[in-house]
């Protein structure tokens, strides 16, 4: 069956434009991540969806980054007034159910540069 | 919180040779562990995971990992290594709603 879906994978945006980054989730996984990954370094959380509970927002870096996810489903990350340092690969990962032994599947990621 | 610790930034092996990546972990209870895959440019694949019972978990592309309660250890391994096995090897656990990765391994594998 289809992956995790993830577009654009490629965005260059200017210094204080907004983007919207958007994934497309396993069907049928209740559980949603993103994450940001800097230069092949380590995963750094940034928020989790749960079927319809208030998302997990505590790894957002600022109040520059939103996310939604409409009907449980396709999630947008929202990045406002876009600055140098956010200039990273962004991933998106769903999971069956988010707690427990359910392992994640991850999409291939949207590569964000800011010029 | 629960949380997981690659030691070795880099791990280099000629091909044929074994291969083991290490991890420990800090958890509080029972701790589901995983490990990842990352190919260059592509998203992280789920290659294991323990959950209970057998220490000895087998995985994808021939890998498996051993998970030893007393090291709070839970290394990936493969008897013999291949040059396309080459990529950045992750190390989470689970924690509560959230997955804790560590930093990653980078994997070299040498002709």
């Amino acid at each position: 069956g289809a992956g995790v879906s993830q577009s654009p994978s490629n965005k260059v945006t200017e210094k204080g434009k907004d983007v919207e980054l958007r994934c497309d989730p396993i069907s049928g996984h209740t559980a949603l991540y993103w994450y940001r990954q800097s230069l092949g370094q380590g995963l750094e959380f940034l928020i989790y969806f749960q079927g319809n509970s208030a998302p997990d927002k505590s790894g957002l870096p600022s109040d520059r980054f939103s996310a939604e996810r409409t009907g449980g489903s396709v999630s947008t990350l929202t990045i406002q007034r876009t600055q140098q340092e956010d200039s990273a690969v962004y991933l998106c990962a769903s999971s069956l159910y988010g707690q427990g032994a359910y392992e994640q599947y991850f999409g291939p990621g949207t590569r964000l540069t800011v010029t | 919180a629960q949380s997981v610790a690659q030691p070795e930034d880099q791990v280099n092996v000629a091909e044929g040779n074994p291969l083991t990546v290490k991890c420990t972990y800090s958890v509080s209870g029972n701790p589901y562990l995983f490990w990842y895959v990352q190919y260059p440019n592509r998203g992280l694949q789920f290659l294991l995971k323990y959950i209970t019972g057998d220490n000895l978990v087998k995985g994808s592309y021939g890998f498996e990992a051993e998970f030893n309660k007393s090291q709070t250890s839970f290394h990936l391994k493969k008897p013999s290594a291949l040059v396309s096995d080459s990529a950045l090897y992750f190390c989470a656990v689970r924690d509560g709603n959230d997955m804790r990765f560590g930093a990653g391994t980078r994997l070299t594998v040498k002709p």
